[in-house]
């Protein structure tokens, strides 16, 4: 089975630029979320998809959004850049959330660099 | 409310020796722990999680880890480290009874460095 694909690997944008990263979940996975990983503060949870719909949601501003497809494929947007969105931005997909033996898969990440 | 504290941003270790990362939890009811590590330029990768049961966890690459309910700690262990375990570890806590939180109700700590010296 192919891994967690996240596209583009690298961005380089300007301020005030909008962004749309895309993300592909292991075959057969329905929850797709997303982190953003700085080195300051560590993995901060942005919003977990499930079949389309918005599972739950972290402590981001309205600037970042998403949303997920009917194949499970999910993108990440994030609209008038600021410097401080240069992060990491990592995706991981999962079969069914909630469950006690789930684990994450995570993908290797759009290294973003806002000037 | 949950949370994960990893006390030390940055673990020492020769090549060959024991090795400990450290990790405590803050949950309401009886946690699920999780041990990540990422590679450089590279995204979280699966070594280890305590549901129930044994309190002495096995996992990848021969790591293993101790959940302690007394101490509310799950501390990462390997009894000879190489220079390959050298990369950023993160401890991660999901309460069942608690329906907030990060992707599948997971909230991780902010990581800690392990350097592996030869």
């Amino acid at each position: 089975k192919a891994g967690v694909t996240q596209t583009p690997r690298y961005l380089i944008k300007t301020r005030g630029q909008q962004v749309t990263l895309s993300c592909s979940p292991i075959s057969g996975h329905r929850s797709v979320s997303w982190y953003q990983q700085t080195p300051g503060q560590g993995l901060q949870f942005l919003f977990e998809y499930f079949s389309e719909t918005q599972r739950n949601k972290g402590n981001f501003p309205g600037r970042f959004s998403g949303r997920q497809f009917s194949n499970s494929r999910s993108e990440m947007n994030v609209s008038t850049l600021e410097l401080g969105d240069s992060a990491l931005y990592l995706c991981a997909s999962s079969e069914t959330p909630g469950a006690s033996n789930e684990k994450l898969f995570f993908g290797s990440g759009t290294q973003l660099s806002v000037l | 409310a949950q949370s994960v504290a990893q006390p030390e941003d940055q673990v020492n270790v020769a090549e060959g020796n024991p090795l400990t990362v450290k990790c405590t939890y803050s949950v309401s009811g009886n946690p699920y722990l999780f041990w990540y590590v990422q590679y450089p330029n590279r995204g979280l990768q699966f070594l280890l999680k305590y549901i129930t049961g044994d309190n002495l966890v096995k996992g990848s690459y021969g790591f293993e880890a101790e959940f302690n309910k007394s101490q509310t700690s799950f501390h990462l262990k390997k009894p000879s480290a190489l220079v390959s375990d050298s990369a950023l570890y993160f401890c991660a806590v999901r309460d069942p009874l608690y329906s907030g939180g990060g992707a599948d109700g997971l909230t991780f700590g902010k990581g800690t460095h392990l350097i592996i010296q030869p």
